[in-house]
């Protein structure tokens, strides 16, 4: 299997554009996490999907962040209009159950100037 | 509510030395615990996991760690460091399967190995 695959892997933009991070999780994988990981803040839980379903979306700091998940292989992460501070790196997280561990992805590097 | 914290944001080991990070979790039921590793620029990759079997836990790369109930502590070992085990490590519980495995996270911490 091969794990799941973010794209892109870096991203820079200006501010005020609009950011799409993408993710596909692992074949039969029911869960999708979305993180963001700051040197001030460490890791943070954005939002959560169980079987294509949001769950959980506390965590996405404002309106100008949306998640989509389509369908069981696709994920979205979008930011409009981006700012500076939403410089991080966005990980996507896939789980087969409550019980498992999850498994990353390598990440997108975004920078927003 | 469940929580984990780690204990010491920096860790410090010469080649060879025993590794000992640590690890406390709080949490109103059984917990499951794991332990990750993350490389510079790249994702969490688990290290191992406990899930209420046995209390010692192997896992990849020479680590292990035990669950110690009395203790509230799930602390991670290595009998002998080496240059390759230098990253930062993460500790996260979710508690006893439920909340959809939401993980909760520890602040993390980095291990540096000397020569």
């Amino acid at each position: 299997d091969a794990g799941v695959i973010q794209s892109p892997r870096h991203e820079v933009t200006e501010m005020g554009q609009e950011v799409t991070l993408r993710c596909k999780p692992i074949s039969g994988h029911n869960s999708l996490f979305w993180y963001r990981q700051t040197m001030m803040r460490g890791l943070e839980l954005l939002i959560y999907f169980n079987n294509n379903v949001p769950i959980d979306d506390s965590g996405m700091p404002e309106d100008r962040f949306s998640a989509k998940m389509p369908n069981a292989s696709f994920s979205t992460l979008k930011i409009q209009p981006s700012e500076p501070r939403d410089s991080a790196v966005y990980f996507c997280a896939a789980q087969e159950n409550s019980n498992q561990p999850q498994h990353f992805g390598d990440g997108t590097r975004l920078s927003i100037l | 509510a469940q929580s984990v914290t780690q204990l010491g944001s920096h860790v410090s080991v010469s080649e060879g030395a025993l590794v000992l990070l640590r690890c406390n979790y709080s949490s109103s039921v059984p917990p499951y615990l794991f332990w990750y590793v993350q490389y510079p620029n790249q994702g969490l990759q688990l290290l191992l996991k406990y899930t209420s079997a046995a209390t010692l836990v192997k896992g990849i790369n020479g680590f292990e760690a035990e669950f110690k109930k009395s203790e509230t502590s799930f602390h991670l070992t290595k009998p002998s460091a080496h240059m390759s085990d230098a990253a930062e490590y993460f500790c996260a519980t979710n508690a006893g399967g439920t909340s959809y495995g939401k993980l909760t996270f520890g602040q993390g911490t980095i291990l540096t190995v000397h020569p």
